[in-house]
């Protein structure tokens, strides 16, 4: 069956230290992976997606992550925390375009000053 | 261009109590629709989805039912609430074979 881990439900981070969130999926066919990002109260909102290509992507607030392959793993970047990127961050993947994704459990992004 | 609205945002029902929670999409026709519930420290589960009008296909039993009685209206219903209903519910649309999921604002359920 398919599944998405995210190592770590708690990371916390000095403001202008590099976010390093982390996914790992597993799958028999080649998927279509995302971060999202929700605020407190709020929807999801797309950071960033694979789908084919190039394998690493880049998002918006200065967010990337990298499709490896080898390591079924999608991990999420920011070289320079700021203290608006506090937030929870899903990682998600679905298997067929314009299917359910399926989420892992979350990581809370936490900042400090 | 596409929206989705859901609503309310928050609600706060007895055990026991009858639940609505709807969502409509504007923009797009047809579309996948999905209700997704979040507890906490149990990411998002897929609760149910529809590829069209009276089509629901549920991930997982419980107290809980959807409908679809227009294109673009997604309904989640309860008879009776149970504490363990509490949790944040998320609506959300697809386009068939276009990778992007968009969702809601999401509806606080707390059962008391």
């Amino acid at each position: 069956a398919q599944s998405v881990t995210q190592l770590g439900s708690h990371v916390s981070v000095s403001e202008g230290a590099l976010v390093l969130l982390r996914c790992n999926y597993s799958s028999s066919v080649p998927p279509y992976l995302f971060w999202y990002v929700q605020y407190p109260n709020q929807g999801l909102q797309l950071l960033l997606k694979y789908t084919t290509g190039a394998t690493l992507v880049k998002g918006i607030n200065g967010f990337e992550a990298e499709f490896k392959k080898s390591e079924t793993s999608f991990h999420l970047t920011k070289p320079s925390a700021h203290m608006s990127d506090a937030a929870e961050y899903f990682c998600a993947v679905s298997f067929q375009a314009g299917t359910a994704l399926i989420f892992g459990k979350g990581t809370t992004l936490s900042v400090s000053s | 261009s596409q929206t989705i609205h859901q609503w309310p945002a928050t609600l706060v029902q007895p055990v026991g109590s009858p639940l609505s929670l709807e969502c409509t999409v504007e923009g797009t026709s047809n579309p996948n629709l999905y209700w997704y519930r979040q507890a906490a420290g149990r990411g998002l589960q897929l609760l149910f989805y529809s590829v069209g009008i009276g089509q629901i296909s549920s991930e997982v039993p419980q107290n809980l039912s959807a409908s679809r009685p227009q294109d673009r209206q997604f309904i989640l219903s309860s008879k009776k609430l149970l504490l363990s209903d509490s949790g944040f519910y998320l609506c959300a649309w697809s386009a068939h074979r276009v990778e992007l999921t968009f969702f809601g604002q999401g509806t606080r359920l707390t059962v008391v």
